[in-house]
């Protein structure tokens, strides 16, 4: 079973500065997917950024990286420079790569607010 | 636009009525996913399809749930005799098959569902 923590209901940060969003991830597949997305609060689902498990370089998009660390299974956002308009939940999901659905699966969320 | 949408945006429901909501994917999309959220939840998965096939079924999908995709292209997803505990945000996502490209979930913008 694939379970996903994210510990932080909220988080606050000054804008112009960086935030870590935290997230930890059980799984028994050897080949998966990590993904972060950004739902505001018009409930769309933006896509932010992708790592496989097979990658050995932290992906990066922009003023988005992920901090990968296999080994304690954890998969945290670094959003550098905040703008207010990032103001938003975060949800840290996984995606095992085997036969069948191939679905997300999604943590709980952390609610970010970037104040002025 | 060429991204995903659902139809309606928010539907208020009286108890033991049937809804039905409407996905159209992206037009070159095989794969299309429903999600369930409820609130201070990430989504979870409901069911897909690949083209026109119904390949899984989650145990979340209780017996009043039904989900089509007929021609393989949109799809609906009904609830027969709406129950309180069906209020939940229903997002329908797209994408292409394992290994024919981009494997990447884009989102709708989800359909709100309040059942009174």
């Amino acid at each position: 079973a694939q379970k996903i923590t994210q510990t932080q209901p909220g988080m606050f940060v000054q804008e112009k500065e960086a935030v870590t969003l935290d997230c930890t991830y059980d799984t028994s597949d050897p080949s998966y997917g990590l993904f972060w997305y950004k739902q505001p609060s018009s409930g769309e689902m933006i896509f932010l950024i992708y790592q496989g498990s097979y990658d050995q370089q932290n992906a990066t998009e922009g003023r988005y990286s992920l901090n990968f660390q296999k080994a304690r299974k954890s998969a945290n956002l670094v959003i550098s420079a905040s703008q207010l308009g990032d103001s938003a939940m975060y949800f840290c999901a996984m995606r095992p790569w085997r036969g069948g659905a191939n679905n997300l699966f999604f943590g709980t969320g952390t609610r970010l607010t970037v104040i002025p | 636009d060429t991204g995903v949408s659902q139809d309606p945006r928010h539907k208020i429901t009286k108890r033991g009525q049937n809804v039905t909501f409407r996905c159209d994917p992206i037009s070159e999309h095989n794969r299309l996913y429903w999600y369930r959220q409820t609130l201070g939840q990430g989504p979870e998965f409901l069911t897909y399809f690949q083209n026109e096939a119904q390949l899984e079924k989650s145990r979340l999908l209780s017996d009043r749930f039904s989900a089509e995709r007929p021609k393989g292209s949109f799809s609906t997803l009904e609830i027969q005799r709406t129950e309180q505990g069906d209020s939940a945000m229903y997002l329908c996502a797209s994408s292409l098959a394992p290994g024919q490209g981009d494997e990447e979930q884009y989102f709708g913008p989800g359909t709100r569902l309040t059942v009174t």
